[in-house]
């Protein structure tokens, strides 16, 4: 069965440096994972995503994503953190069971971005 | 163009009580999701439907819960009997087709039930 793994459930970074939030998974096929991020009050966003080809993914607001199959791993960067990335972000892989993209997220890390 | 609705954005009931959560998708999407996403977790699966059946509805946690998609466009979950462990947020969610693993899913804002 698949699954996600976020380690760390609060990061906090000052303004301007880097934004590191880690994803690991398991899936017995090729997976296709996600990145969403929700603020307060919202529905969540999609931020990028991996399905095949460049295994490094470039997503909104700066956001990118490397899919590294050898670490079962979709850690989520962004080289500059800025206030607004204020916000819990969540990693997810589509199941592989059923020819649909039923998503299976992880528990979720929450952001701070301090002056 | 219009995202995914959902109403009501915050409902509180009492235990024992019948409540209605009602899901409006993106237009033309086939695919509609519902998620529950528990106080400090991540949302988790409830049903998926293709058109107006439900494909999969292998994370409802009970016999409690039931939605519907009667035309293919707006689906309602139903709660029955409410307890107070039913308290979450949940999320709908709306795709093109459905029949693509890799299709994005777009969120509406959630109804946060409160089960008192």
């Amino acid at each position: 069965a698949q699954s996600v793994t976020q380690l760390g459930s609060h990061v906090s970074v000052s303004e301007g440096a880097l934004v590191l939030l880690r994803c690991n998974y398991s899936s017995s096929v090729p997976p296709y994972l996600f990145w969403y991020v929700q603020y307060p009050n919202q529905g969540l966003q999609l931020l990028l995503k991996y399905t095949t080809g460049a295994t490094l993914v470039k997503g909104i607001n700066g956001f990118e994503a490397e899919f590294k199959k050898s670490e079962t791993s979709f850690h989520l960067t962004k080289p500059s953190a800025h206030m607004s990335d204020a916000a819990e972000y969540f990693c997810a892989v589509s199941s592989a069971a059923g020819g649909y993209n039923k998503l299976i997220f992880g528990a979720g890390t929450r952001l701070a971005v301090h002056p | 163009g219009a995202g995914v609705s959902q109403t009501p954005s915050n409902k509180v009931t009492e235990k024992g009580k019948y409540v209605e959560l009602r899901c409006d998708p993106i237009s033309g999407h086939t695919a509609l999701y519902w998620y529950r996403q528990s106080l400090g977790q991540g949302p988790e699966f409830l049903i998926y439907f293709q058109g107006t059946g439900a494909a999969d509805d292998s994370g409802l946690p009970n016999d409690r819960f039931f939605a519907v998609r009667p035309e293919g466009s707006v689906s309602t979950l139903k709660i029955q009997r409410t307890e107070r462990g039913d308290s979450a947020v949940y999320l709908c969610a709306s795709s093109l087709d459905g029949g693509v693993k890799k299709e994005t899913q777009y969120f509406g804002p959630g109804t946060r039930l409160l089960v008192l």
